[in-house]
């Protein structure tokens, strides 16, 4: 049974880094056929997929476009997790952010969610 | 990016009875592979979404059969045929046939 388990601070400071890490249990984020997403999710944009990575005889990453020049998505095979930082951030980032293994052109598993609020 | 429209935004139903929720993608979602990857998902209050059909009308393990999936192209359709008191929440279309993978705005299903 695949499980994502995340963990990460719920406040961040304006113009700060949010991070936040996934751990993986079940799969591996070095699957040849999973990639692992990173979705956020706010009453005045709804779910927004951010980016991924993933392994295909190399690593990887995809980012939206509206993020790509503050956005970092890294695995860490030793522990079976990946990450999301996402620089300079605004209270337009405030947001319920999941990570997500995507699968058969879809998210089948998701993390159980991390409130992040940007306020100083 | 394909833009996924769903309608109703809300859809009020009695226990027992059928609930439809319709979902239109801005491009055809016919992969170069030939499948279509739509996918529909459930959100309950304070939960997660949680997968319960892809492809189009492939359940996913465990989804009752009151839940079936239908369509082609661009337009898609998720029938619930008896609503349940727990089928309360919000669901979501999805297209995985292009990057950036895109999300309709919801639709909340609320008993009557």
């Amino acid at each position: 049974q695949v499980q994502l388990q995340q963990s990460g601070p719920g406040l961040v400071k304006p113009s700060q880094t949010l991070s936040l890490t996934c751990a993986i249990s079940g799969d591996s984020v070095s699957s040849s056929s999973a990639t692992w997403s990173w979705i956020r999710q706010s009453p005045s944009r709804g779910l927004e997929w951010l980016g991924r990575t993933y392994y295909r005889s190399k690593w990887l990453n995809d980012y939206a476009v509206f993020v790509k020049s503050r956005i970092t998505i890294n695995p860490d095979t030793s522990k079976n997790q990946f990450s999301l930082q996402l620089n300079s951030v605004t209270p337009e980032d405030t947001a319920v952010y999941y990570c997500a293994r995507q699968l058969v052109g879809t998210f089948d598993i998701w993390g159980q969610g991390t409130m992040v609020t940007v306020s100083s | 990016d394909i833009v996924m429209t769903q309608t109703p935004l809300s859809s009020p139903v009695t226990l027992g009875q059928p609930a439809s929720i319709s979902c239109r993608s801005s491009q055809s979602l016919v992969h170069s592979d030939g499948n279509t990857y739509l996918s529909w998902l459930q959100q309950r209050p304070g939960q997660p979404p949680r997968l319960l059909i892809y492809t189009i009308s492939n359940r996913v393990s465990g989804v009752p059969d009151r839940f079936s999936g239908s369509g082609a192209g661009t337009d898609f359709t998720l029938k619930i045929s008896r609503v349940e008191a727990e089928d309360v929440g919000v669901y979501y279309c999805m297209q995985g046939t292009q990057s950036p993978l895109t999300f309709g705005q919801g639709t909340r299903l609320e008993i009557k």
